[in-house]
């Protein structure tokens, strides 16, 4: 079964402290890894998509990279603007479904 | 600028009462989903339109009906609704399977 794990569950920085997210999945012939940010009270906001192991994608102090088995999001000196749940779904080739992890609670103090 | 749109924000419903939540976009996309968020749980598909007239279900497809009334509009409906169907339900389309699902901002339903 198709499964997307992430860790930790939720995390808590001090502004300007770095760290990563981890995203492993387990699928046979990944289409795409998405990253998605979730505000309160609203939809997941769409931040990238990494298709082949290597890739890497960047906005602001954010960085995505994908290997065969996981994903990073990396947070770079982090602001109080970051907070909020990040998502990582994946797809599989020649399947219409996405499948979410239970997401990671980010936390930023000023 | 709009994207995809649900109706009702919110709404509260007795055991047995039935409702449609409406989910519409103006992004062109060919396929749309509905998803269920349960606290613990994360997003969990409902029910899925891969393309204008077809429909399938998802992981949690049981107490739910869908109609893909055109390319734009793709609705969910709860004939009896139960307890259980508490949730936040989110709506979203997508061009192709290689491409990000967008979503709209979810209705929040409570049924007591």
């Amino acid at each position: 079964e198709d499964q997307v794990t992430q860790s930790p569950e939720a995390l808590r920085l001090q502004e300007g402290e770095s760290s990563s997210l981890n995203c492993s999945y387990t699928v046979s012939g990944l289409r795409g890894l998405f990253w998605y940010r979730q505000d309160p009270g609203k939809g997941p906001e769409f931040l990238f998509t990494l298709y082949s192991a290597g890739e890497e994608k960047e906005k602001e102090r954010l960085k995505a990279t994908l290997t065969k088995k996981e994903s990073f999001l990396h947070i770079t000196a982090p602001k109080p603007e970051d907070s909020a749940t990040y998502l990582c779904a994946v797809t599989q080739g020649g399947s219409e479904k996405l499948v979410f992890g239970k997401g990671m609670k980010l936390t930023v103090n000023p | 600028n709009a994207g995809v749109t649900q109706t009702p924000k919110f709404q509260v419903l007795k055991t047995g009462q039935s409702m449609t939540l409406q989910c519409a976009q103006d992004m062109n996309h060919n396929s749309m989903y509905w998803y269920r968020q349960d606290p613990g749980m994360g997003l969990r598909l409902i029910y899925y339109s891969a393309s204008e007239g077809t429909t399938d279900k998802g992981e949690v497809p049981n107490g739910y009906n869908v109609s893909r009334l055109n390319k734009r509009e793709f609705s969910l409906r709860l004939e009896s609704a139960a307890p259980s169907q508490t949730s936040v339900y989110f709506c979203a389309s997508r061009v192709t399977q290689d491409q990000p699902q967008h979503f709209g901002d979810g209705t929040r339903l409570s049924i007591l």
